[in-house]
């Protein structure tokens, strides 16, 4: 198993631009979420989805949206970046259900700078 | 709604020493208690989680916590420290489940340094 893979692992994008940060999983789980890490503000939830066609905002979705076509993969959009926008960006999967003991398994992470 | 506080932004302990990272956490049900761990430019790796039953849990590379609800707090700590524990650590909670959705509200981290 390749566990959770993201890419690109860093990315500088112009202020106005866009992109889409990749995330995919082979573990079958049914969850799949994007956080932002920021200094001193630990893991902040961007979106989430607990199943293929079901999405839903997390703690700061703005700026961002996502898609879920398939169990496997969860992508990030950024339809306009700004500067605020710069971050560690943070891929995480599980199982789902009633598990809330499952375990979080997280991607190595995209690094994004946006000038 | 669900918190966690890392009171402690670092942590400087002696190679061979005990260590301790403190969490504390606000949920309204029953939580469900994580530790991560994440070296240098790396993603997060999990070391432990406490759901139910016995308050000290045991995790990976020598790792524990004890859960403590009278104090709502969920340390983490190593007998023996090695300089290789040198990392940042997240403490993380979820309350209980209604709709599946599994996300995590994490503390703010606590830099572990060990020092040879």
């Amino acid at each position: 198993n390749a566990g959770v893979t993201q890419t690109p692992k860093f990315q500088v994008l112009k202020t106005g631009q866009s992109m889409t940060l990749q995330c995919a999983q082979d573990m079958n789980h049914e969850y799949m979420s994007w956080y932002r890490q920021d200094p001193g503000m630990g893991l902040r939830l961007i979106h989430y989805s607990v199943g293929a066609g079901i999405t839903d905002q997390g703690e700061v979705p703005n700026g961002y949206n996502v898609s879920r076509s398939t169990t496997e993969d969860f992508p990030l959009r950024l339809l306009s970046a700004a500067p605020s926008q710069t971050s560690v960006y943070f891929c995480a999967s599980s199982y789902s259900g009633s598990g809330a003991e499952e375990t979080q398994y997280f991607g190595p992470g995209t690094r994004l700078l946006v000038l | 709604a669900q918190s966690v506080a890392q009171p402690e932004d670092q942590v400087n302990v002696a190679e061979g020493n005990p260590l301790t990272v403190k969490c504390t956490y606000s949920v309204s049900g029953n939580p469900y208690l994580f530790w991560y761990v994440q070296y240098p430019n790396r993603g997060l790796q999990f070391l432990l989680k406490y759901i139910t039953g016995d308050n000290l849990v045991k995790g990976s590379y020598g790792f524990e916590a004890e859960f403590n609800k009278s104090q709502t707090s969920f340390h983490l700590k190593k007998p023996s420290a090695l300089v290789s524990d040198s990392a940042l650590y997240f403490c993380a909670v979820r309350d209980t489940p209604l709709t599946g959705a599994n996300h995590l509200f994490f503390g703010t981290g606590t830099r572990l340094t060990v020092i040879p």
